[in-house]
């Protein structure tokens, strides 16, 4: 179903907390992205990876942390520094050759984060 | 960087007419044009995508359709189906070394009205 898969499906975070939300892909990507979606927003940029232990910060990474150990793994932190963290996110990856970003993103189901 | 304007935000159109999505960006080095279909509460998936070497691509009821000069892409869907009813978004990105993903507009809210 996509090879890209996201956990859990739903989070629920106190106030203060840091969360962690995982995406996995067995599609042998470079590239990976995190995207945050908002109603009315569409989708929007908060970190990418093209590369093992390498990222960078997309339009909206303030509040937000990534890592990038392994090639299959790109975990995104939501810190307590994230103001307004009820949303749902998405994790995408696409595939990369010889230096050039190919094909299409194929994104994972998403994990909806709420504070409570 | 990049800015992907997309109109109308939701559209309404009657079982068996046609739709139109249209979209415009900003970066004259974006090469490459995907289209997404979202349903309530699922992850995006591609519909149709085209690349700047090309004007118009189809795929059965689905037809995608790109002005370089202008900067503008559109979505067509015909012979409209209850199915085709969920968010489309576009998008523009590049298929060049260096990309840093792609920039979605803020999607289409399709309505099939029986």
């Amino acid at each position: 179903d996509g090879g890209i898969t996201q956990s859990p499906k739903y989070l629920f975070r106190k106030e203060g907390q840091n969360v962690t939300l995982s995406c996995e892909q067995n599609l042998n990507h470079d590239a990976m992205y995190w995207y945050r979606q908002d109603p009315g927003q569409g989708l929007r940029l908060i970190y990418y990876s093209q590369i093992v232990n390498d990222f960078q910060k997309g339009d909206i990474a303030e509040g937000y942390s990534v890592s990038r150990e392994k090639k299959e793994s790109f975990p995104l932190t939501v810190t307590s520094a994230q103001k307004n963290p009820t949303a749902f996110y998405l994790c995408a990856s696409r595939y990369r050759q010889t230096g050039s970003l190919v094909g299409e993103a194929f994104f994972g189901q998403g994990t909806r984060l709420t504070v409570v | 960087g990049e800015n992907v304007e997309q109109h109308p935000s939701t559209l309404s159109v009657q079982e068996g007419d046609s739709a139109v999505i249209k979209c415009t960006y900003s970066d004259s080095a974006s090469n490459y044009f995907p289209w997404y279909k979202q349903e309530l509460g699922k992850r995006p998936q591609l519909i149709i995508d085209i690349r700047s070497n090309v004007g118009e691509k189809k795929d059965q009821r689905i037809a995608v359709t790109l002005n370089k000069t202008a900067k503008h892409f559109s979505l067509h869907i015909t012979e409209t189906q209850p199915e085709d009813s969920a968010v489309y978004f576009c998008a523009a990105g590049s298929s060049g070394g260096g990309a840093d993903g792609l920039t979605f507009g803020k999607g289409t809210h399709l309505i099939i009205q029986p």
